[in-house]
Parts: C-alpha cells; sequence; structure tokens
C-alpha cells in the first residue's frame, strides 16, 4: 500500500493548459509539500501545508495554486502551463510541522510534466 | 545567500568504498539530511546529523562538523545498485528545507 501516492504520473500537455496534479498520503502526517525539480535535479520546495493550512508559499507565479482538502490531500493546479513548468513535481509528508524533530520527508513517485 | 555544495559526478568501483562531501552556508542550522535518489524514482531518507560526529548505519555512514559546515556521506563494500544521486539537505533556522543539487555516484564493475 503506498504511503504517497500522486497522479498523474506522466503529463504531456499544450503551452496554456491547466491541469492537476493529485496527492494523497495514509501515513497519518500532519505536514505535506509540493516541491519542483528541475532538470538540473535541485529540488526546490513550492508549497507546505499543515492539517490543511498553508505554512510555507514561495515565490511561484500564482498560476500555480494548491488546494488541501484535509490534511491528507494535497492537489496542485496549473493554469496556463508555459514551457518552463516542465519538471518532475513531487508531493512529500512529514509527521512533523515547522519543528523538524521528527524531519523525515516521505516521497511520493513523482509526476514528470511536460509541456510543449 | 545560502548554499549547499557537493560534487556533480563521482564515479567508483563495486566493492569500494567512497566519500561524498557536502559544505553548507546556510542561515541557521537545524540538522542535515541525506537522501537518495534512483533515476527516475522519488528521494529515500538515508540518514540525519544534528550533533557532530559519525552516524553509522549498516553499508553508510554520515559525518557532521557544524563548526566547519561539512558534511560527508561515506558508502563502504559498494554494490551496482547503489548507483543513485545523493542528496544533501540542511534545515536552517526557520527551519526549511535547503536542498544540495546531488552527486550523481556510479558504480563500475
Amino acid at each position: 500500500d503506498t504511503a504517497v501516492s500522486q497522479t498523474p504520473k506522466y503529463l504531456v500537455t499544450q503551452m496554456g493548459n491547466d491541469k492537476s496534479i493529485k496527492c494523497e498520503q495514509n501515513l497519518g502526517h500532519d505536514t505535506m509539500y509540493w516541491y519542483k525539480q528541475d532538470s538540473k535535479k535541485f529540488l526546490k520546495i513550492m508549497f507546505s501545508y499543515n492539517n490543511k493550512e498553508l505554512i510555507i508559499n514561495e515565490t511561484v507565479p500564482n498560476r500555480f495554486s494548491p488546494k488541501s482538502p484535509d490534511k491528507a490531500h494535497l492537489n496542485l493546479h496549473i493554469n496556463s502551463l508555459e514551457l518552463g513548468d516542465s519538471a518532475v513535481y513531487f508531493c512529500a509528508s512529514s509527521p512533523g510541522t515547522a519543528d523538524w524533530n521528527t524531519g523525515e520527508l516521505f516521497f511520493g513517485e513523482g509526476s514528470r510534466l511536460t509541456v510543449l | 545567500g545560502q548554499n549547499i555544495d557537493q560534487p556533480t559526478e563521482m564515479t567508483a568501483t563495486e566493492g569500494a568504498i567512497v566519500q561524498i562531501n557536502c559544505t553548507y552556508q546556510t542561515s541557521g542550522f537545524n540538522g542535515l539530511f541525506w537522501y537518495q535518489q534512483h533515476a527516475g524514482e522519488a528521494p529515500t531518507f538515508l540518514s540525519y546529523n544534528v550533533l557532530d560526529g559519525l552516524e553509522e548505519k549498516g553499508r553508510f555512514s554520515s559525518f557532521l562538523s557544524r563548526s566547519k559546515g561539512y558534511s560527508y556521506l561515506l558508502l563502504k563494500e559498494l554494490q551496482m545498485k547503489d548507483s543513485a544521486s545523493y542528496l544533501c539537505a540542511v534545515v536552517d533556522s526557520n527551519y526549511q528545507l535547503i536542498w544540495g543539487a546531488g552527486t550523481k555516484l556510479i558504480i563500475k564493475p
């Protein structure tokens, strides 16, 4: 049974389209994240939610909108896709909050987005 | 600014030992993580150091020196399946994770 699952795993779409990536965790964790990993392999935090509340919102275009209907789900919606949005998007969860006393992140398998 | 430096790529031989270094300059320090990421897969947790010294976990060990802003990951008895990227990440004073770009480790027979 997958701990952090995200769908779809692969997504190919045209510029200007709107797409969503879904994420669910069954670990009972309080905190969920969206990361972007580009071709240079840097992992960049985009958003973090703790118990459905936004706690980290890095400088990302407002075309990216996260939504957390409950603490087990964190979805990512992207409007007006651009070529530069092509990357692998990882969802992750952790048991801690802003206090990293446990710290370990559990990642989903990633969603590879290709914008043509 | 905040910075994590790791070598881009390293090559080692099956059965040997390899040390992957990580140096960091961050605003504060609340711990350092090592993650392993196989190509096309998600990162998986390897180790967490918050105090100086060596932490051993099977074939993998991780070392931290906070005064030097330095850590290394030591892999012993290398196996082909150890071919992967190894990511160093530091928790800063705001409890945010700052990630390095990772070191791609290539294991040759």
